[in-house]
Protein backbone atom coordinates (compact mmCIF):
# COMPACT_ATOMS: atom_id res chain seq x y z
CA UNK A 1 0.00 0.00 0.00
CA UNK A 2 0.78 3.56 0.19
CA UNK A 3 1.63 3.98 -3.67
CA UNK A 4 2.39 7.62 -4.99
CA UNK A 5 2.50 7.83 -8.90
CA UNK A 6 3.36 11.11 -10.54
CA UNK A 7 2.86 12.40 -14.27
CA UNK A 8 4.49 13.14 -16.67
CA UNK A 9 7.80 10.76 -15.64
CA UNK A 10 9.37 13.85 -17.83
CA UNK A 11 9.00 16.32 -20.09
CA UNK A 12 10.83 18.93 -22.27
CA UNK A 13 9.13 22.84 -23.36
CA UNK A 14 10.19 25.72 -24.56
CA UNK A 15 11.00 28.49 -22.47
CA UNK A 16 7.58 30.37 -21.63
CA UNK A 17 4.90 27.67 -21.71
CA UNK A 18 3.06 26.26 -19.00
CA UNK A 19 4.28 22.51 -17.54
CA UNK A 20 1.23 21.02 -15.47
CA UNK A 21 2.59 17.81 -13.10
CA UNK A 22 -0.19 15.60 -11.57
CA UNK A 23 0.66 13.40 -7.98
CA UNK A 24 -1.77 10.50 -7.20
CA UNK A 25 -2.15 8.99 -4.03
CA UNK A 26 -3.03 5.41 -5.97
CA UNK A 27 -4.15 3.20 -2.82
CA UNK A 28 -4.64 5.96 0.04
CA UNK A 29 -6.59 9.49 0.47
CA UNK A 30 -4.37 11.66 1.38
CA UNK A 31 -5.29 15.58 2.79
CA UNK A 32 -1.87 16.97 2.42
CA UNK A 33 0.65 15.97 0.06
CA UNK A 34 4.34 17.70 -0.70
CA UNK A 35 5.81 19.42 -3.92
CA UNK A 36 10.05 19.36 -3.49
CA UNK A 37 12.40 20.55 -6.01
CA UNK A 38 15.90 18.76 -6.56
CA UNK A 39 18.99 20.33 -8.86
CA UNK A 40 21.94 18.20 -9.35
CA UNK A 41 23.83 17.23 -7.20
CA UNK A 42 21.81 19.00 -4.33
CA UNK A 43 18.95 17.54 -1.61
CA UNK A 44 15.72 17.76 -2.17
CA UNK A 45 13.77 21.42 -1.05
CA UNK A 46 10.83 21.77 0.17
CA UNK A 47 8.67 24.23 -1.69
CA UNK A 48 5.14 24.11 -0.96
CA UNK A 49 2.91 22.31 1.06
CA UNK A 50 -0.78 21.56 -0.85
CA UNK A 51 -3.93 21.06 1.49
CA UNK A 52 -6.68 19.31 0.17
CA UNK A 53 -9.29 21.87 -0.30
CA UNK A 54 -7.17 24.84 0.80
CA UNK A 55 -4.53 27.20 -0.51
CA UNK A 56 -0.99 25.71 -0.45
CA UNK A 57 1.50 27.04 1.60
CA UNK A 58 4.46 28.18 0.31
CA UNK A 59 8.08 27.80 1.61
CA UNK A 60 10.08 31.38 1.29
CA UNK A 61 11.38 32.19 -1.57
CA UNK A 62 9.37 29.90 -4.30
CA UNK A 63 6.71 32.64 -5.92
CA UNK A 64 3.24 31.51 -5.58
CA UNK A 65 2.09 32.69 -8.60
CA UNK A 66 4.91 31.07 -10.80
CA UNK A 67 4.22 27.85 -9.19
CA UNK A 68 0.53 27.25 -8.54
CA UNK A 69 -0.80 24.16 -6.58
CA UNK A 70 -4.32 22.70 -6.74
CA UNK A 71 -5.13 19.95 -4.73
CA UNK A 72 -8.77 19.50 -5.53
CA UNK A 73 -9.87 15.83 -4.04
CA UNK A 74 -8.08 13.28 -1.38
CA UNK A 75 -6.08 11.77 -4.19
CA UNK A 76 -4.42 14.24 -7.17
CA UNK A 77 -2.65 17.36 -6.26
CA UNK A 78 -1.32 19.23 -9.31
CA UNK A 79 1.81 21.54 -9.79
CA UNK A 80 1.90 23.91 -12.54
CA UNK A 81 4.83 25.84 -13.44
CA UNK A 82 3.68 29.20 -15.26
CA UNK A 83 6.39 30.35 -17.84
CA UNK A 84 9.17 28.11 -17.68
CA UNK A 85 12.54 29.16 -18.37
CA UNK A 86 15.76 27.22 -17.92
CA UNK A 87 16.60 27.97 -14.46
CA UNK A 88 13.23 25.88 -13.71
CA UNK A 89 14.75 22.47 -15.32
CA UNK A 90 15.12 20.29 -11.74
CA UNK A 91 13.90 17.31 -10.79
CA UNK A 92 10.42 18.06 -9.66
CA UNK A 93 9.26 15.10 -6.75
CA UNK A 94 5.87 15.12 -4.80
CA UNK A 95 4.68 13.39 -1.76
CA UNK A 96 1.87 12.36 0.13
CA UNK A 97 1.09 12.22 3.78
CA UNK A 98 -0.10 8.75 4.60
CA UNK A 99 -1.09 7.72 8.46
CA UNK A 100 -0.23 4.45 8.79
CA UNK A 101 -0.25 2.29 12.22
CA UNK A 102 -0.51 5.53 14.13
CA UNK A 103 2.69 6.84 12.66
CA UNK A 104 2.25 9.95 9.87
CA UNK A 105 4.62 9.36 6.90
CA UNK A 106 5.56 10.98 3.39
CA UNK A 107 5.23 8.53 0.44
CA UNK A 108 7.22 9.39 -2.61
CA UNK A 109 6.39 9.44 -6.33
CA UNK A 110 8.54 8.62 -8.56
CA UNK A 111 9.43 12.15 -9.66
CA UNK A 112 9.25 14.30 -13.01
CA UNK A 113 12.37 16.02 -15.21
CA UNK A 114 11.73 19.12 -16.24
CA UNK A 115 13.90 20.48 -18.94
CA UNK A 116 13.15 23.82 -20.11
CA UNK A 117 14.97 24.86 -23.98
CA UNK B 1 23.83 27.10 9.40
CA UNK B 2 22.07 24.36 7.53
CA UNK B 3 18.91 23.16 9.42
CA UNK B 4 20.48 19.24 8.35
CA UNK B 5 24.19 18.71 7.89
CA UNK B 6 25.47 15.93 6.30
CA UNK B 7 29.42 15.29 4.30
CA UNK B 8 28.79 15.05 1.08
CA UNK B 9 31.46 12.66 0.68
CA UNK B 10 31.49 10.50 -1.16
CA UNK B 11 32.81 7.30 1.00
CA UNK B 12 34.49 5.04 -1.29
CA UNK B 13 34.66 1.70 0.36
CA UNK B 14 35.78 -1.88 -0.43
CA UNK B 15 33.03 -4.61 -0.39
CA UNK B 16 32.76 -6.14 2.66
CA UNK B 17 33.62 -2.99 4.18
CA UNK B 18 31.78 -1.41 7.51
CA UNK B 19 31.32 2.26 7.13
CA UNK B 20 29.23 4.81 9.11
CA UNK B 21 27.32 8.16 8.44
CA UNK B 22 26.67 11.09 11.03
CA UNK B 23 24.05 13.37 10.25
CA UNK B 24 23.49 16.91 12.76
CA UNK B 25 20.13 18.43 12.86
CA UNK B 26 20.08 22.25 14.47
CA UNK B 27 16.64 22.74 15.52
CA UNK B 28 15.92 20.86 19.18
CA UNK B 29 12.09 20.49 18.60
CA UNK B 30 12.87 17.71 15.96
CA UNK B 31 10.82 15.20 16.22
CA UNK B 32 11.30 12.45 13.90
CA UNK B 33 14.22 11.50 12.17
CA UNK B 34 14.85 8.96 9.22
CA UNK B 35 17.40 7.54 6.75
CA UNK B 36 16.27 7.86 3.20
CA UNK B 37 18.00 6.26 0.44
CA UNK B 38 18.10 7.50 -3.05
CA UNK B 39 19.30 6.27 -6.37
CA UNK B 40 20.94 8.19 -9.21
CA UNK B 41 17.71 10.14 -10.98
CA UNK B 42 14.63 8.33 -8.63
CA UNK B 43 12.63 9.12 -5.47
CA UNK B 44 14.09 9.19 -2.30
CA UNK B 45 12.76 5.59 -0.89
CA UNK B 46 12.82 5.18 3.13
CA UNK B 47 16.01 2.77 4.45
CA UNK B 48 14.73 3.23 8.30
CA UNK B 49 13.30 5.39 10.78
CA UNK B 50 15.68 6.24 13.74
CA UNK B 51 14.71 5.81 17.17
CA UNK B 52 16.15 7.12 20.38
CA UNK B 53 16.62 4.12 21.51
CA UNK B 54 18.91 2.83 18.21
CA UNK B 55 17.58 0.76 15.64
CA UNK B 56 18.57 -2.17 13.55
CA UNK B 57 17.82 -3.49 10.52
CA UNK B 58 20.01 -6.29 8.95
CA UNK B 59 23.21 -4.76 8.44
CA UNK B 60 21.82 -1.26 8.79
CA UNK B 61 22.04 0.11 12.31
CA UNK B 62 20.78 3.78 12.90
CA UNK B 63 21.56 5.70 16.75
CA UNK B 64 20.10 8.85 17.63
CA UNK B 65 21.45 11.25 20.33
CA UNK B 66 19.60 14.08 21.59
CA UNK B 67 21.96 15.63 23.63
CA UNK B 68 24.33 16.10 20.70
CA UNK B 69 21.81 16.71 18.57
CA UNK B 70 23.08 13.68 15.77
CA UNK B 71 21.73 10.48 14.16
CA UNK B 72 24.32 7.98 12.78
CA UNK B 73 23.79 5.36 10.37
CA UNK B 74 25.82 2.17 10.08
CA UNK B 75 26.37 -0.39 7.43
CA UNK B 76 28.05 -3.17 8.21
CA UNK B 77 29.34 -5.69 5.24
CA UNK B 78 28.77 -3.63 2.51
CA UNK B 79 27.24 -4.88 -0.85
CA UNK B 80 27.90 -2.98 -4.61
CA UNK B 81 24.41 -2.56 -4.46
CA UNK B 82 24.79 -0.31 -1.31
CA UNK B 83 26.16 2.43 -3.38
CA UNK B 84 23.50 5.20 -3.36
CA UNK B 85 23.46 8.40 -1.64
CA UNK B 86 21.98 8.44 1.89
CA UNK B 87 19.91 10.80 2.90
CA UNK B 88 19.18 11.93 6.65
CA UNK B 89 15.40 13.76 7.06
CA UNK B 90 14.11 15.51 9.85
CA UNK B 91 10.56 15.92 10.89
CA UNK B 92 9.77 18.83 13.27
CA UNK B 93 7.26 18.40 15.84
CA UNK B 94 3.74 20.30 15.20
CA UNK B 95 4.13 20.05 11.41
CA UNK B 96 4.63 17.13 8.76
CA UNK B 97 7.09 18.77 7.01
CA UNK B 98 10.91 17.03 5.77
CA UNK B 99 13.79 18.77 6.25
CA UNK B 100 16.47 16.62 4.17
CA UNK B 101 19.75 17.20 4.68
CA UNK B 102 22.54 17.31 1.41
CA UNK B 103 23.21 13.56 1.08
CA UNK B 104 26.30 11.12 1.86
CA UNK B 105 27.18 9.45 -1.51
CA UNK B 106 28.44 5.92 -1.10
CA UNK B 107 30.04 3.95 -3.54
CA UNK B 108 31.12 0.55 -2.57
CA UNK B 109 33.98 -1.04 -4.64
CA UNK B 110 34.75 -4.31 -5.81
Amino acid sequence: GAVVSQHPSWVICKSGTSVKIECRSLDFQATTMFWYRQFPKQSLMLMATSNEGSKATYEQGVEKDKFLINHASLTLSTLTVTSAHPEDSSFYICSALAGLAGVNEQFFGPGTRLTVL
Amino acid sequence: RKEVEQDPGPFNVPEGATVAFNCTYSNSASQSFFWYRQDCRKEPKLLMSVYSSGNEDGRFTAQLNRASQYISLLIRDSKLSDSATYLCVVQTSGTYKYIFGTGTRLKVLA
